[in-house]
């Protein structure tokens, strides 16, 4: 098993580029979560899906689109990149009744 | 609403001498409690939780944390801290009524031969 994997690792972006991060995971989770994560802020969740074809916002949902349109994927959408944007980017899932989630390895992306 | 405060960024430690890491926690009705770690350049990986029953729960590596109710904390202590310990550990809180784990701002470890 794969666990959660996360495309692209590594993503340099101009301002005002669009963007998709992809998270997939192969452990037949329902839920899942996009975090990001920046020095002295810790991981802070933007957007999560308790099932396919639901989403959700999370602290910092501004800026950020996401989807899940099958269950074992769940995209992060960025339409118009700024700065405050630059960031590492954590996917994560778990199942139903259960209390610990599985983590992506991160997505670095930088947006100059 | 659910936060988390881990009070230090850093904690340094000398090795084979106790450790603990602090974390505090606000959440509405009973809390779970999560400790993860996290090495560099990887994700973040489950050490231990509480949901309910005893207060000392044991974990992943020799670790273990101390649900405290009434000082709503829950602190990572290791009797004997290993170099191979040194990473960034973040609590985390949620709750039955929730679908959402929200984490401190993270705590530093340096362990040193």
């Amino acid at each position: 098993n794969a666990g959660v994997t996360q495309t692209p690792k590594f993503r340099v972006l101009k301002t005002g580029q669009s963007m998709t991060l992809l998270c997939a995971q192969d452990m037949n989770h329902e839920y899942m979560y996009w975090y990001r994560q920046d020095p002295g802020m810790g991981l802070r969740l933007i957007h999560y899906s308790v099932g396919e074809g639901t989403t959700a916002k999370g602290e910092v949902p501004d800026g950020y689109n996401v989807s899940r349109l099958k269950k074992q994927n769940f995209l992060l959408g960025l339409e118009s990149a700024a700065p405050s944007q630059t960031s590492v980017y954590f996917c994560a899932s778990k199942v139903t009744g259960a209390n610990v989630l599985t983590f992506g390895a991160g997505s670095r992306l930088t947006v100059l | 609403a659910q936060s988390v405060a881990q009070p230090e960024d850093q904690v340094n430690v000398a090795e084979g001498n106790p450790l603990t890491v602090k974390c505090t926690y606000s959440v509405s009705g009973n809390p779970y409690l999560f400790w993860y770690v996290q090495y560099p350049n990887r994700g973040l990986q489950f050490l231990l939780k509480y949901i309910t029953g005893d207060n000392l729960v044991k974990g992943s590596y020799g670790f273990e944390a101390e649900f405290n109710k009434s000082q709503t904390s829950f602190h990572l202590k290791k009797p004997s801290a290993l170099v191979s310990d040194s990473a960034l550990y973040f609590c985390a809180v949620s709750s039955y009524n929730t679908d959402k784990l929200i984490f401190g701002t993270g705590t530093r470890l340096q362990v040193f031969p």
